[in-house]
């Protein structure tokens, strides 16, 4: 059974850093793999998406890197912003017939402070 | 870009009624939705997945009798919380995927809360 696990939990920063969520998982066999942002009780916007095929997808400040063969991704966030402040979640879809169903991680919160 | 709303964002209901969510896609027809439920702190849970026409298939320990799924037509999916509990209070969302496949698409949630 594939687990999705994020460090750190909860991460606060200064408006300006640069940062990295990390998220691991535990079966290799993936489709893709997704980064979503999530504000507070509202749904999912995917920011990234990463196919097993690839190393990294990016999109503005946001890079996302995949290394399939240890289990691990990365979401690198640079010049952060107070608007970045939201719950990160990554997510995997599995392979095979499987490939639409999400294993989610819990999330980073993260917190940029102005 | 493709929408996918749901409705209501939140409801409050008693314990033993049943409440029904719904899951449209607005500009494109889903041949498959997911439901997810999510308890704080957690991560997203998938539920079920329901197949336009067809029966929902469950992940193990959700019960189908509690939650009853309907994919009645390309762009509407619903989720029934039958005879709710304290328990069932939770934050439900769904998700679409198009005819011609591509990435998923979320709504945005429903928050339970049953009293």
């Amino acid at each position: 059974k594939q687990e999705v696990t994020q460090i750190p939990a909860a991460l606060s920063v200064p408006e300006g850093e640069n940062l990295v969520l990390n998220c691991s998982f535990t079966d290799s066999a993936i489709y893709n793999l997704q980064w979503f942002r999530q504000d507070p009780g509202k749904g999912l916007t995917s920011l990234l998406l990463i196919q097993s095929s690839q190393r990294e997808q990016t999109s503005g400040r946001l890079n996302a890197s995949l290394d399939k063969s240890s289990g691990r991704s990365t979401l690198y966030i640079a010049a952060s912003q107070p608007g970045d402040s939201a719950t990160y979640l990554c997510a995997v879809a599995g392979s095979g017939g499987s490939n639409y169903k999400l294993t989610f991680g819990k999330g980073t919160l993260l917190t940029v402070n102005p | 870009g493709a929408v996918v709303s749901q409705h209501p964002s939140w409801v409050i209901c008693k314990s033993g009624t049943s409440v029904k969510i719904e899951c449209r896609s607005l500009d494109f027809q889903a041949t498959t939705m997911f439901w997810y439920r999510q308890f704080p702190k957690q991560s997203l849970m998938l539920m079920a997945t329901s197949n336009e026409g067809s029966k929902a298939t469950y992940e193990q320990g959700v019960e189908k009798d509690k939650f009853l799924i309907n994919h009645a037509s390309l762009t509407l999916s619903t989720l029934t919380v039958t005879s709710a509990h304290p328990e069932d209070s939770s934050f439900y969302i769904c998700s679409a995927r198009g005819v011609t496949g591509g990435p998923l698409h979320f709504g945005n949630g429903t928050r339970l809360t049953v009293t």
